[in-house]
């Protein structure tokens, strides 16, 4: 079964507006770690913002924020004021932290979001 | 700024030559991985480290791949001989990731090295 799975191969989005990305995942563990990262065309992978599964709100950085609702193991990222530079891929990815030594963080298939100008 | 080095950027060997990729993690980061990224396969890990000892590689080839951390300021993964299917891009990523997921975590990815075994 997959862990993460992406259901929005692809996004197109008018810059300015808001964008959600999707992210469900599948753990019994009940102390995980969840992270989105940006791949841009460059290739590299940008770390953006981590939730833990023990935290009391939902995390922000900046322009992201994580929607994070643990009863349907979801952990969607939201961009808001969408910018041009944010056109890349996407990737959610968890870490299940239940016990020592299992810190390998297991990643979707990626989102490919576009930003029309 | 703090960040995951990787050597070389770009590798073009021929089949059957060693290859050998290198990374300086983060300085106080804990945990150590090693990713392979094709478009059929997506991201996949091939190994990681904890404090410098290696806790998975099951995700590596294990009669043509070896990680390894001499020390704490470097990892490399060593491919012998290369064949054409090892093409693809190996970032290294480290982290610090505590017990429990909780608290502060974060991990960061070098820029890659793109592989490409002719």
């Amino acid at each position: 079964a997959q862990k993460i799975t992406q259901t929005q191969p692809g996004m197109f989005v008018q810059e300015k507006e808001a964008v959600t990305l999707d992210c469900t995942y599948d753990t019994s563990d009940p102390s995980y770690g969840l992270f989105w990262y940006k791949q841009p065309s460059s290739g590299e992978m940008i770390f953006l913002i981590y939730q833990g599964s023990y935290d009391q709100q939902n995390a922000t950085e900046g322009r992201y924020s994580l929607n994070f609702q643990k009863a349907r193991k979801s952990a969607n990222l939201v961009i808001s004021a969408s910018q041009l530079g944010d056109s890349a891929m996407y990737f959610c990815a968890m870490r299940e932290g239940g016990n020592f030594g299992n810190e390998k963080l297991t990643f979707g298939t990626g989102t490919r979001l576009t930003i029309i100008p | 700024d703090a960040r995951v080095t990787q050597t070389p950027r770009h590798k073009v060997t021929e089949m059957g030559q060693e290859v050998t990729m290198r990374c300086q993690p983060i300085l106080g980061h804990n945990t150590v991985f090693w990713y392979r990224q094709t478009m059929m396969q997506g991201l996949e890990l091939l190994a990681y480290f904890r404090n410098r000892a290696p806790l998975d590689d099951s995700g590596m080839p294990k009669d043509r791949f070896s990680a390894e951390m001499p020390d704490a300021t470097l990892a490399t993964l060593k491919i012998q001989p290369s064949e054409p299917r090892d093409s693809a891009v190996y970032f290294c990523a480290s982290g610090l990731l505590l017990w429990g997921g909780q608290g502060e975590s974060e991990a960061f990815f070098g820029q890659g090295t793109r592989l490409t075994v002719v």
